[in-house]
């Protein structure tokens, strides 16, 4: 079946240094992807997203990542902080009829102060 | 604030017991979900509610019944659970447009222990 997974399970960043959470997914059809981040006791939390018909998009300090072609999104936060600390989601839906989003299992990211 | 709001946070019940979870959500959104979260699992897609019309079930056992009386309140009804039930339970809700799925939008979630 369709899936998204992760390629590292647990990402250990110094205070201060990039970091780069990646992601691949399976379904072509895709036409929308988001990040979450899940603090620790707490839900899923919108981060950013994009759509098929961009390869970059920009927040506040992070940057989402589109290759249709390899089928592989990454998400990259400057100057990572110790509040970044959480699991990472990447999912990806398709249209049609209602929203169906797959999940990935997660990446861990942990800062080192 | 996430604009979804779950109750209760922790719930402890035994396998004969009859409990429910309740969500809603302050977004005008009008599609609903609950998704269950085991350790080290991905996130699995229970029950979709889209303009309080269930239009989803992911094969989930009898023994969680969900209930969508408007678009602002989800329920999910719990009886004769088993120990492996016990997981963080997510509620969330999304703005369906022209068939086109946007953002979900998740509660802080139900930690269920079944004992």
């Amino acid at each position: 079946g369709e899936s998204v997974g992760l390629h590292l399970p647990t990402l250990s960043v110094q205070e201060g240094d990039n970091s780069i959470i990646n992601c691949a997914y399976s379904n072509s059809a895709s036409d929308y992807f988001i990040w979450y981040k899940q603090e620790s006791g707490k839900g899923p939390q919108f981060i950013i997203d994009i759509r098929s018909n961009m390869d970059k998009r920009q927040g506040q300090r992070v940057t989402v990542l589109l290759n249709k072609t390899v089928k592989h999104l990454s998400l990259q936060i400057a100057a990572t902080q110790p509040g970044d600390s959480a699991v990472y989601f990447c999912a990806e839906s398709n249209s049609g009829g209602y929203q169906k989003v797959t999940f990935g299992t997660g990446t861990k990211l942990q800062v080192i102060p | 604030e996430t604009g979804v709001t779950q109750t209760p946070r922790h719930l402890v019940m035994g396998m004969t017991n009859k409990k429910s979870l309740k969500c809603e959500q302050h977004l005008g959104h009008n599609a609903m979900y609950w998704y269950k979260q085991s350790a080290k699992k991905p996130l699995e897609l229970m029950f979709v509610y889209s303009l309080e019309e269930r239009v989803e079930n992911n094969s989930v056992p009898s023994r969680f019944s969900p209930e969508c009386p408007n678009s602002s309140h989800l329920f999910l009804h719990l009886h004769t659970l088993q120990p492996e039930d016990s997981a963080l339970y997510l509620c969330a809700s999304s703005q369906e447009r022209d068939f086109r799925g946007n953002t979900i939008y998740f509660g802080e979630g139900s930690w269920l222990t079944v004992v």
